[in-house]
């Protein structure tokens, strides 16, 4: 079965860090580009960044540069996002997403809550 | 960064209507326009993507036009299982999203 399956939600005090994972299952884990979108509460999607599973190459949205980090293990199919620096306002879903080779997202994951508070 | 802007933010709708949503780019995107659907706690799926070409899958009652910098996803007659939220994705340059139409029950 063709899925991405994240990891399950995480609290965090102001200042820490978060790693979420994205395992991919049924396909060939290297073809595809893997995003990451988040969703604030009463907000709308926002690109965080993406993953080439092949090469380990990266691209960040400007917003988050310095702050985020996504690599991959091939061996388990799975990506991963970390997250410095948390501010109350990186409360969000996070969802992985995987991208055709015409660049738009053919399948999401479920998303991962992330809430940080103190 | 290209901005994407939705509309409307709401739309009250009953079963069998016949419902359109807008969705504009600061600048043009030729037709490089998605649509997804997400409903709470689901995973967002694709409904259309370059602007007007049906998912797989995705009912025919769907169906999205445009291009440049302004598209519209119809529904032509709306199902029970069509409640949900609606968001439109540009991928001209990078990638960014409307801020989502929800789709409510009248």
């Amino acid at each position: 079965q063709v899925q991405l399956v994240q990891s399950g939600a995480e609290v965090k005090e102001p200042g820490a860090s978060v790693k979420v994972s994205c395992k991919a299952s049924g396909y060939t884990f290297t073809a595809y580009y893997m995003h990451w979108v988040r969703q604030a509460p009463g907000q709308g999607l926002e690109w965080v960044g993406w993953i080439n599973p092949n090469s380990g190459g990266t691209i960040y949205a400007q917003k988050f540069q310095g702050r985020v980090t996504m690599t991959r293990d091939t061996s388990i199919s799975t990506v991963y996002m970390e997250l410095t620096r948390l501010r109350t306002d990186d409360t969000a879903v996070y969802h992985c997403a995987r991208q055709t080779s015409d660049w738009y997202f053919d399948l999401w994951g479920r998303g991962t809550l992330v809430t940080v508070s103190s | 960064d290209i901005q994407m802007t939705q509309s409307p933010s709401t739309l009250s709708a009953s079963v069998g209507d016949r419902v359109t949503i807008t969705c504009r780019a600061s600048q043009s995107i030729s037709s490089w326009l998605a649509w997804y659907q997400q409903k709470p706690g689901k995973a967002p799926k694709l409904l259309i993507y370059k602007a007007s070409n049906l998912e797989s899958g995705v009912p025919s009652r769907f169906s999205g036009s445009g291009s440049g910098a302004e598209f519209t996803l119809t529904i032509s007659s709306l199902q029970p299982d069509d409640f949900a939220t609606y968001h439109c994705q540009q991928y001209n340059s990078y990638w960014t999203f409307g801020q989502g139409t929800k789709v409510e029950i009248k």
